[in-house]
């Protein structure tokens, strides 16, 4: 089945500490989203990607960086300089139309 | 810039009572989707609707209706006769349609009440 395949569900940060979030497609879509979650709080644009090896900065870039050398993987590494990670990230991928999500990785920085 | 307002942040209903869910939007573009997706306990998006800006025809699906008006900029969600798995976060969303990216409001919480 096609879909969009987000890892781990749950992951823990020790302060100080990189860690990345993985997201794949087999959807074949150009483009690629991070977002974040934040409890009661609507959806923020983390980075975006179009097309491979190109990404754009979102709302909320800072403390993060991505990569995209293949076009179905879309990983998002939250560094030391994110002051506070703790929340909900999800991974998108579109077409142009919808936007399909995978479930998501929760973040708790302990 | 593009924004999408939400102001509803809560509501709750008895099951078997309609509900219309707010959104309200400001776009510079002249072409533009809307969306609306449900976010169950669960976490995951789920797609509900995507709404092309030059089309405004109201559209029905099962208990799911949508009243798109592009004269107050507003694409709202009515559930008829509720029900508890209706419980979810929905969020609207806006994006352009010459680029691929999506703005969304901050989410109503819908609670259905048995």
């Amino acid at each position: 089945d096609g879909g969009i395949t987000q890892s781990p569900k749950y992951l823990f940060r020790k302060e100080g500490q990189n860690v990345t979030l993985s997201c794949e497609q087999n959807l074949n879509h150009d483009a690629m989203y991070w977002y974040r979650q934040d409890p009661g709080q609507g959806l923020r644009l983390i980075y975006y990607s179009q097309i491979v090896n190109d990404f754009q900065k979102g709302d909320i870039a800072e403390g993060y960086s991505v990569s995209r050398e293949k076009k179905e993987s879309f990983p998002l590494t939250v560094t030391s300089a994110q002051k506070n990670p703790t929340a909900f990230y999800l991974c998108a991928s579109t077409t142009g139309g919808e936007a399909f999500f995978g479930q998501g990785t929760r973040l708790t920085v302990v | 810039a593009q924004k999408v307002t939400q102001a509803q942040t809560e509501i709750s209903v008895v099951e078997k009572e309609d509900v219309t869910l707010d959104c309200v939007y400001e776009t510079r573009d002249t072409t533009y989707y809307l969306f609306w997706y449900k976010q169950p306990p669960s976490g995951e998006l789920v797609f509900l609707i995507r709404r092309n800006s030059f089309d405004e025809q109201n559209e029905i699906s099962g208990r799911y209706s949508w009243n798109f008006q592009k004269s107050t900029s507003s694409f709202n969600f009515t559930i008829t006769a509720s029900q508890v798995v209706d419980s979810a976060v929905y969020f609207c969303a806006l994006s352009p349609t010459s680029r691929r990216q999506l703005t969304f409001g901050s989410g109503t919480q819908l609670t259905v009440l048995p």
